[in-house]
């Protein structure tokens, strides 16, 4: 089954404890992008990844940091997660010239404390 | 600079009438418009989209509507289903910038 991946799908920590939110995709796409979701925006793009070792901010990157090493993987990292980085986080994958369809991942609820 | 509006947080409808939700932008370089379609604890789903250089794209159920000149779009769903309550992202993206610009969302809710 085409899909994205997400884990974990709820988290709850304590400021400054590192983390990383996984994302794998099985569809072969080459770009890869991450987004939060807050009530009264919308979803923002952290960052996106055109394809492997290929990255570039989004609206939001500050306090966070993405790499792109294979094909299938873009892992979310907080160094330092701070209390304004409670979120919903959603990754979502496409084929580059059809980057606007793209497909979502479930979602990672995120709770700093 | 919320460049994307979608003004109405939430639209409560008929089962079998007509949803219409709403969509505003700012920036004169959009030429592509979207919509996608979220129910809880999933992800968003791609539902229609719309080149610039069309004012209307049909598929099923679901129309959207284009008007340049006002920069508005709209998504039209006839006739309306239990199954469509979800939450509705309206997005836009400029040609040659790599990302989607997303409104706030609508909560439809369809009653029976």
């Amino acid at each position: 089954e085409a899909q994205v991946t997400q884990n974990p799908r709820y988290l709850i920590t304590v400021t400054g404890k590192k983390l990383t939110v996984t994302c794998s995709q099985n569809m072969n796409h080459e770009y890869m992008s991450w987004y939060r979701q807050d009530p009264g925006l919308g979803l923002r793009q952290i960052y996106y990844s055109m394809n492997v070792e290929v990255t570039d901010k989004g609206d939001v990157p500050e306090g966070y940091k993405v790499s792109r090493k294979e094909k299938r993987n873009f892992p979310l990292i907080l160094e330092s997660p701070s209390p304004n980085q409670t979120s919903l986080y959603f990754c979502a994958s496409s084929f580059r010239d059809q980057k606007r369809e793209q497909y979502f991942g479930p979602g990672t609820r995120l709770t700093v404390t | 600079d919320q460049q994307v509006k979608q003004n109405s947080p939430s639209l409560s409808v008929q089962e079998g009438r007509i949803s219409i939700l709403n969509c505003d932008y700012t920036n004169s370089m959009f030429d592509y418009f979207l919509w996608y379609k979220k129910y809880p604890a999933e992800g968003p789903t791609f539902l229609i989209s719309i080149s610039s250089i069309k004012d209307k794209n049909e598929d099923g159920r679901f129309t959207v509507f284009l008007n340049k000149s006002a920069k508005h779009l709209s998504l039209h769903i006839v006739p309306s289903q239990p199954g469509d309550s979800a939450v509705y992202f309206c997005a836009a993206s400029a040609r040659g910038i790599q990302k989607l610009v997303f409104g706030q969302g609508t909560r439809l809710t369809i009653n029976p």
